[in-house]
């Protein structure tokens, strides 16, 4: 039984490029979430999808992110012209149905130098 | 807005010692989920717990016990005969119904059991 999987773990990039990450959701869960977490803080949503649809984005989802997850299946999550404010964890989730528990991915960990 | 107060930063004992760690909320909503979840250092949130608003029994599971107050808006989380591996930041959250089920987390506790 695998759990959710996000890739990269780590990853350091220059302030202004661009960075993918991607999210692998329990195989049976329709519902997926990315939240970000930044230090000394819990984690704070950012948008979710049921399947495909994209139904809700956070306000502090700025028009520099953008999620897709074609297919219903895997996620991602793209930062264009990265800033150091967005240095955080990206923490991605899944659930089965709406009131079910959300099971997190191991997150992937994003420095902007 | 939903909200979520965890006041105690954080938390030390010893080995064996009982510790309650603190959860207040806020919601207008009536139909409410509350959650605990685990962060070890390795960093993987783990999910300990759920409660909808009509369930207020509370529940024991192991060394872990819940008491959920609608009175107080709280729910609290304790762990008996603490140990060692019980160190992390633990974090409470609040999903409301008609709020596709997004979760607000507190700031979380980080507790610290040492030998």
């Amino acid at each position: 039984d695998t759990g959710v999987s996000q890739d990269p773990r780590h990853k350091i990039t220059k302030r202004g490029q661009n960075v993918t990450f991607r999210c692998d959701p329990i195989s049976e869960h329709n519902r997926l979430y990315w939240y970000r977490q930044t230090l000394g803080q819990g984690p704070e949503f950012l948008t979710y999808f049921q399947n495909e649809a994209q139904l809700e984005k956070s306000r502090l989802l700025s028009d520099r992110f953008s999620a897709e997850r074609p297919k219903g299946s895997f996620s991602t999550l793209e930062i264009q012209r990265t800033e150091q404010g967005d240095s955080a964890m990206y923490l991605c989730a899944s659930s089965f149905d709406l009131r079910s528990e959300q099971y997190f991915g191991p997150g992937t960990r994003l420095t902007v130098t | 807005a939903q909200k979520v107060t965890q006041a105690q930063t954080e938390i030390s004992v010893v080995e064996k010692e009982d510790v309650t760690l603190d959860c207040v909320y806020e919601t207008r909503d009536t139909t409410y989920y509350l959650f605990w979840y685990k962060q070890p250092p390795s960093g993987e949130l783990v999910f300990l717990i759920r409660r909808n608003s009509f369930d207020e029994q509370n529940e024991i599971s192991g060394r872990y016990s819940w008491n959920f107050q609608k009175s107080t808006s709280s729910f609290n989380f304790t762990i008996t005969a603490s140990q060692v591996v019980d160190s992390a930041v633990y974090f409470c959250a609040l999903s409301e119904d008609s709020g596709y089920s997004t979760l607000t987390f507190g700031k979380g506790t980080m507790l610290l059991v040492s030998p």
